[in-house]
């Protein structure tokens, strides 16, 4: 069974810029959330869809956005990125337990 | 209420010891205990978890040990390996409330061979 994937692996946008990260859940779970992981930082909480609803939201600007698709695919969009966006950004989807993508490396020069 | 506090921040440990990683937690709601293992570059892997029906649950060399009255919990990584070296992050949520998965800041495990 194909676990959570993501993609692009790498990303590098220019401060302004708009980056879309794209999440693909394990079959059959239908939510989504995403996390971002900043150098040497834990996980930060960003978003959390389920049957294509955002179910819950963590403490990010609303510059960060995204939505879950009918097959319940995510897109994470990030608008006006600053330096400080650079990332490691984490899918992980779930019937009951959470499990993870490898990532999407955002680099914001 | 939804804080879990983990420590060590970092731990070193001599190939074939023992690793110890503890997590507490505020909330008595919670009832699932996952601990994930992250290495450099990729996304973090459920390693095991643990409801509060039992005090213990050990998988190979790893063991997670539960005190639900001190609200605590501890990942034991027995005979510990080089390949262990990674780091290691704790969680709690209410079972069927994953959604809402609380993590530890996490601790970066090295084992010296």
């Amino acid at each position: 069974e194909a676990g959570v994937t993501q993609s692009p692996t790498h990303l590098i946008k220019t401060r302004g810029q708009q980056a879309t990260l794209r999440c693909s859940p394990i079959s059959g779970h239908t939510s989504v959330y995403w996390y971002q992981q900043a150098l040497g930082l834990g996980l930060q909480f960003l978003l959390w869809y389920d049957e294509g609803e955002e179910r819950n939201r963590g403490n990010f600007p609303p510059r960060f956005s995204g939505r879950q698709f009918p097959n319940y695919s995510s897109e994470l969009n990030v608008n006006a990125l600053e330096l400080e966006d650079s990332a490691l950004y984490l899918c992980a989807s779930s019937f009951n337990e959470q499990y993870f993508g490898p990532g999407t490396r955002l680099t914001v020069t | 209420q939804q804080q879990v506090k983990q420590s060590p921040q970092s731990l070193i440990v001599q190939k074939g010891g023992i690793s110890i990683i503890n997590c507490a937690y505020e909330n008595t709601a919670f009832d699932y205990f996952p601990w994930y293992q992250q290495f450099p570059g990729k996304g973090p892997a459920l390693l095991i978890a643990i409801r509060p029906d039992v005090s213990e649950k050990k998988e190979g060399r790893f063991t997670i040990s539960f005190n639900k009255s001190a609200k605590q919990f501890s990942l034991h990584i027995m005979d510990s390996q080089p390949g262990d070296s990674a780091t290691y992050f704790c969680a709690a949520s209410r079972w069927g409330s994953q959604g809402n998965l609380i993590f530890g800041k996490g601790t970066k495990l090295s084992v010296k061979p």
